[in-house]
């Protein structure tokens, strides 16, 4: 079975610009998450989906956004970008959506903003 | 609010020797899950070991084994046998029931082994 796949690995944007990553989770799997990862905040949640519906939101900006399509691949949304943005984007598949799950990562995506 | 610290930033070991990660949390959840995953430098998050509160036995996976103790709210890794391939970020995580899929994690341990 194919890994948790994201696209694209890296990316360089500037400043007010936006930008959107994609996440094809594994097979069967219905629930998608996103965590930023930083050298000073550590790995923090954004937000999860399951079933098309967002269920969990962490504590960022409303300039983080995100989607799940019907065939659970998900897209995450950074609009007006700041320096403070650049870091790896990793996000987790998991089957059922339920605290049961074990979530399986991808590569990431390393977002750099100048 | 709900932590995981994990207090070594950084641990070495010698090849074939053995290894303990330290990990606290907190919550006021009583049930939840508790997760040990490895990032190698190509950066993909990997999961070593996984442990569900209400077991009181401590899971283990060949050359890794944790110890949970649920009072203290620590839940410790064990690398027995240290292998170079070892050689990563060890991130402590936990999720609460309510939460879904929504992981905690602490702030990583380095681990450097020596052959």
């Amino acid at each position: 079975k194919a890994g948790v796949t994201q696209t694209p690995r890296y990316l360089i944007k500037t400043r007010g610009q936006q930008v959107t990553l994609s996440c094809s989770p594994i097979s069967g799997h219905r629930s998608v998450s996103w965590y930023q990862q930083t050298p000073g905040q550590g790995l923090q949640f954004l937000f999860e989906y399951f079933s098309e519906t967002q269920r969990n939101k962490g504590n960022f900006p409303g300039r983080f956004s995100g989607r799940q399509f019907s065939n659970s691949r998900s897209e995450m949304n950074v609009s007006t970008l700041e320096l403070g943005d650049s870091a790896l984007y990793l996000c987790a598949s998991g089957y059922s959506g339920g605290s049961t799950d074990t979530q399986y990562f991808g590569p990431g995506t390393r977002l750099t903003v100048l | 609010a709900q932590t995981v610290t994990q207090s070594q930033p950084e641990m070495s070991v010698q090849e074939a020797e053995t290894v303990t990660l330290s990990c606290t949390y907190d919550t006021s959840e009583s049930d939840y899950y508790l997760f040990w995953y490895k990032q190698p430098p190509s950066r993909q998050m990997i999961l070593v070991i996984r442990q569900e509160a209400y077991k009181q036995q401590n899971a283990t996976e060949n050359r890794f084994s944790v110890n949970f103790q649920k009072a203290a709210k620590s839940f410790s890794l064990k690398i027995s046998d240290s292998q170079l391939g070892d050689a990563a970020m060890y991130f402590c995580a936990y999720k609460i029931k309510a939460a879904g899929n929504k992981l905690t994690f602490g702030g990583g341990t380095r681990v450097l082994v020596k052959p």
